[in-house]
């Protein structure tokens, strides 16, 4: 099983500051998706495919990566930006997710 | 547009079993695999298994086989999940997800089991 690492569990962020999350695979991986969850709500697909910005997304969000190291930036951070952030590896069975980045409002 | 609603609540009995659904609309159900995930309170997301609608075939996470049992009713585009021998490990909300894009695109608003005597 590839066990994804997600760094930092939890972080603090200034309005307009860049923020980048990161999430380490224990083995090599073809790409990386990215879910953004809110309190209270289901996940939404934020990146996909390691690099592609879902539909709706705001554009000051990014992601890249290969191999094992994959990242989730956010140029300038908002208030809405607020909620916590997982990766999903789909490359090998069993599918696994990362423990999750909460991202707050400093 | 996609949309996946999933059942309500369940409160169950431990050692018993629930079924849940997901009922799919706004494209073709057999042209997609569905994936369940579950979410214990608090914690983060665990892949269950996934489903090819067209032909019933099935994919596990081996934590879950014997767990889960996941079926389709095409009739209904609704896809099931049975989850037997119900324990307070099992208390979560259940999410069903709807493959594309090479991710988990589309996602239910989730059912919430708790399972208490």
């Amino acid at each position: 099983e590839i066990v994804l690492t997600q760094s930092p569990t939890t972080m603090a962020a200034s309005p307009g500051e860049k923020v980048t999350l990161n999430c380490l695979a224990s083995s090599s991986v073809r790409y990386m998706n990215w879910y953004q969850q809110k309190s209270g709500a289901s996940p939404k697909l934020w990146i996909y495919d390691t690099s592609n910005v879902a539909s709706g997304v705001p554009n000051r969000f990014s992601g890249s990566g290969s191999g094992t190291s994959y990242s989730l930036t956010v140029s300038s951070m908002e208030a809405e930006d607020v909620a916590t952030y997982y990766c999903l590896q789909l490359s090998s069975y069993p599918f696994t997710f990362g423990a999750g980045t909460k991202l707050e409002l400093k | 547009q996609v949309k996946l609603l999933q059942s309500g609540a369940a409160l169950v009995k431990p050692g018993a079993s629930v079924k849940m659904s997901c009922q799919a609309s706004g494209y073709t159900f057999t042209d997609f695999l569905l994936n369940w995930v579950k979410q214990s309170h608090g914690k983060s997301l665990e892949w269950i298994g996934e489903i090819y609608p067209n032909s019933g075939a099935t994919n596990f996470n081996e934590k879950f086989k014997g767990k889960a049992t996941l079926t389709v009713d095409r009739s209904t585009s609704t896809a099931y999940m049975d989850l037997s021998r119900l324990t307070s490990d099992d208390s979560a909300i259940y999410y069903c997800t709807r493959s594309g894009y090479s991710a988990f695109a589309f996602w239910g608003q989730g059912t919430l089991v708790t399972v208490s005597s």
